[in-house]
């Protein structure tokens, strides 16, 4: 079946406007992490979903930063205000739970956000 | 705080060479360790998943050990070939939460 989507595949926006970005989790996934990737970095955590709930957003690095997730499927990664630290490739990666919370992560391809 | 730690130096090797690759984890005992493979412009691929209780683990050319007395994971391509040229990351769920830390990766080359 179908991998991971997320779109757009590249972002530009000037600094100070909101973006939206959104992750199409493998079908029957009910876990799903959002990562933000600096230029040769690792990746940084974000958030964790387990269905419509989020029992995990430390990662969030303020409060301009959101995430939701409708009908245990579609997440979509507010950002508002961007700056320009906000500038780097977004992944989304999901998860079956089935049988153990070790499973694999399937990865999205990521969105490129650049903020001039 | 709990991190993961790779060499941040690029490996390059010979190909037919085996190429070993390290990933040390401090201030937490994760109860697993994941290897990805991450080419550039794509999203981290899934290699193979070792628990804490195993010591090795194998998948055709690849192994990966686990030694908790060391706080560390090695991670084996044997064989290598130009084709294994990629960045691999280290992970694990971190404690008291749902978050995935993750190493900032080591670049392998792979030298026809």
């Amino acid at each position: 079946g179908a991998g991971v989507s997320q779109s757009p595949s590249n972002k530009v926006t000037e600094k100070g406007k909101d973006v939206e970005l959104r992750c199409d989790p493998i079908s029957g996934h009910t876990a799903l992490y959002w990562y933000r990737q600096s230029l040769g970095q690792g990746l940084e955590f974000l958030i964790y979903f387990q269905g419509n709930s989020a029992p995990d957003k430390s990662g969030l690095p303020s409060d301009r930063f959101s995430a939701e997730r409708t009908g245990g499927s579609v997440s979509t990664l507010t950002i508002q205000r961007t700056q320009q630290e906000d500038s780097a490739v977004y992944l989304c990666a999901s998860s079956s739970l089935a049988g153990s919370l070790y499973n694999e992560q399937f990865f999205g391809p990521g969105t490129r956000l650049t903020v001039l | 705080s709990q991190k993961i730690e790779q060499n941040s130096e690029a490996l390059n090797i010979q190909e037919g060479k085996t190429a070993t690759l390290t990933c040390n984890y401090t201030n937490y005992s994760p109860a697993y360790l994941q290897w990805y493979r991450q080419d550039p412009g794509r999203g981290p691929v899934f290699l193979l998943l070792i628990r804490e209780n195993e010591k090795e683990k194998r998948k055709e050319r690849l192994k990966v050990t686990f030694d908790t007395t060391l706080k560390q994971s090695l991670f084996h391509i044997t064989a290598s070939q130009p084709a294994d040229s990629a960045t691999y990351l280290c992970a694990s769920r971190g404690t008291g939460g749902f978050k995935t830390i993750f190493g900032a990766g080591t670049r392998l080359f792979v030298k026809a």
